[in-house]
């Protein structure tokens, strides 16, 4: 089955204390990308990657790091979390041009 | 730059009645448009989309069509269910594929029974 595996699905933290959300695709989808999703500002892309080895800012990259080793894996870092971290991320991918995104089920996270 | 904008919800509506959610986006060019949908406790997916002007996507009873001249991208459904509760993306995608994908900030719809 095609699909997009976040974990884990919710997260508890305290601040700096780092993290890794995990993302993986069996669709050999080239393009990947994470966004965070918070009331009232609809969903905002964190970063995303075109292909292995290839990451770029989306528009709140502050905070966040991501790596792009595998073609199937788009790991989510947080270094150092914060409170205002705190969010639903999802995790999507696709084939160039976009024209259909899958995204994973989502990774509730709170940092206290 | 590009962008959307989609009418605030959350809207409420009780089974069976009609619904529009209106969608609008400035762009240059012309973009493929999307509606995503996404289930309460899921991840946002995909609906139905048009990918030039006057095209209809349709999907589960749900139809936008493309409006080039109102730069409009409405969905509609003629009787909802309880199970369309969801919150609706609209989501242009530019021409110059190095852009990314445009997601309005979603409306949330609730349907009584």
């Amino acid at each position: 089955e095609a699909q997009v595996t976040q974990n884990p699905r919710y997260l508890i933290t305290v601040t700096g204390k780092k993290l890794t959300v995990t993302c993986s695709q069996n669709m050999n989808h080239e393009y990947m990308s994470w966004y965070r999703q918070d009331p009232g500002l609809g969903l905002r892309q964190i970063y995303y990657s075109m292909n292995v080895e290839v990451t770029d800012k989306g528009d709140v990259p502050e905070g966040y790091k991501v790596s792009r080793k595998e073609k199937r894996n788009f790991p989510l870092i947080l270094e150092s979390p914060s409170p205002n971290q705190t969010s639903l991320y999802f995790c999507a991918s696709s084939l160039p041009g976009g024209e259909k995104l899958f995204f994973g089920s989502g990774t509730q996270l709170s940092v206290l | 730059g590009d962008s959307v904008t989609q009418m605030e919800g959350p809207v409420t509506l009780s089974e069976e009645a009609f619904l529009t959610i209106n969608c609008t986006y400035t762009a240059t060019g012309y973009p493929s448009l999307f509606w995503y949908v996404q289930y309460p406790g899921e991840g946002l997916q995909l609906l139905l989309k048009a990918t030039k002007a006057d095209d209809k996507g349709s999907n589960k009873g749900f139809e936008a069509t493309y409006r080039k001249e109102t730069t409009s991208f409405h969905l509609e459904k003629g009787s909802v269910q309880v199970s369309d509760s969801a919150v609706y993306f609209c989501a242009p995608l530019p021409m110059n594929r190095d852009d990314k994908i445009i997601f309005g900030k979603g409306t949330r719809l609730h349907i009584l029974p």
